[in-house]
């Protein structure tokens, strides 16, 4: 069992530029959470989704920041013209049931710097 | 206020010495209780779980849970230096309209010298 795996581990990007985040569940799991950590902070919740379907994004950006996690493929995290505040650590996690509240598993974070 | 309270630290203790960290809450709705353990530059890793009040011991780990107080609590006995790491109280929810959302706290970090 691989894990949640998320990619790239380091992402550097010029302030303007776009950023896009992978994150591939465990294996049986169908739920995806992202969180942002900031800097002497604790984790933040953005988004959860299921296949196709975003349940709550509550916590993210009205603009910029998007999520989605299709049929086939990884979870995308976007982020459009990012700004020297986007720097942070992204981590997913994901979990077999939709309540979550049996602990998720995460993954190592994307960690993005912008410049 | 925050919605979760945790200590940032730092905390540092010799080895072999009891630790106890604490979160406190203000949202009387949540049910599920989680400390998870990050080390440096990795993600989180989901150390205990309880549901509700009480406690629950796992090894040298032991979490308590007060909703009379809204306060939760671990333990680590006998910590040992591989303990070293950030400790995060998370919290959930229930009932209808939870997704699963988790509220964690910033984290105590935790320093055990040999």
């Amino acid at each position: 069992n691989a894990g949640v795996m998320q990619n790239p581990r380091h992402l550097v990007r010029r302030r303007g530029q776009e950023a896009r985040l992978r994150c591939s569940p465990m294996k049986g799991h169908s739920h995806v959470y992202w969180y942002r950590q900031l800097p002497e902070e604790g984790l933040k919740f953005m988004v959860y989704l299921q296949k196709e379907n975003i349940i709550d994004e509550s916590g993210m950006p009205k603009e910029r920041f998007s999520a989605e996690f299709p049929k086939e493929g990884p979870s995308i995290l976007r982020i459009q013209q990012v700004v020297r505040g986007d720097s942070a650590a992204y981590f997913c996690a994901s979990s077999p049931t939709g309540a979550g509240n049996y602990g998720y598993t995460f993954g190592s974070g994307t960690r993005l710097t912008v410049v | 206020q925050k919605e979760v309270e945790q200590d940032p630290g730092p905390l540092s203790v010799p080895e072999g010495a009891i630790v106890s960290l604490n979160c406190t809450y203000s949202n009387s709705a949540f049910q599920y209780f989680m400390w998870y353990r990050q080390y440096s530059r990795k993600g989180p890793e989901l150390l205990m779980y309880t549901y509700s009040s009480g406690n629950k011991e796992d090894g040298r780990f032991t979490a308590q849970v007060d909703k009379s107080s809204k306060y939760i609590s671990l333990f680590i006995r006998d910590s040992q230096p591989s303990d070293s790491a950030t400790y995060l109280c998370a919290m959930g929810g229930s009932g209808s309209g939870n997704t699963g959302k988790l509220i964690f706290g910033q984290g105590t970090t935790l320093q055990v010298k040999p």
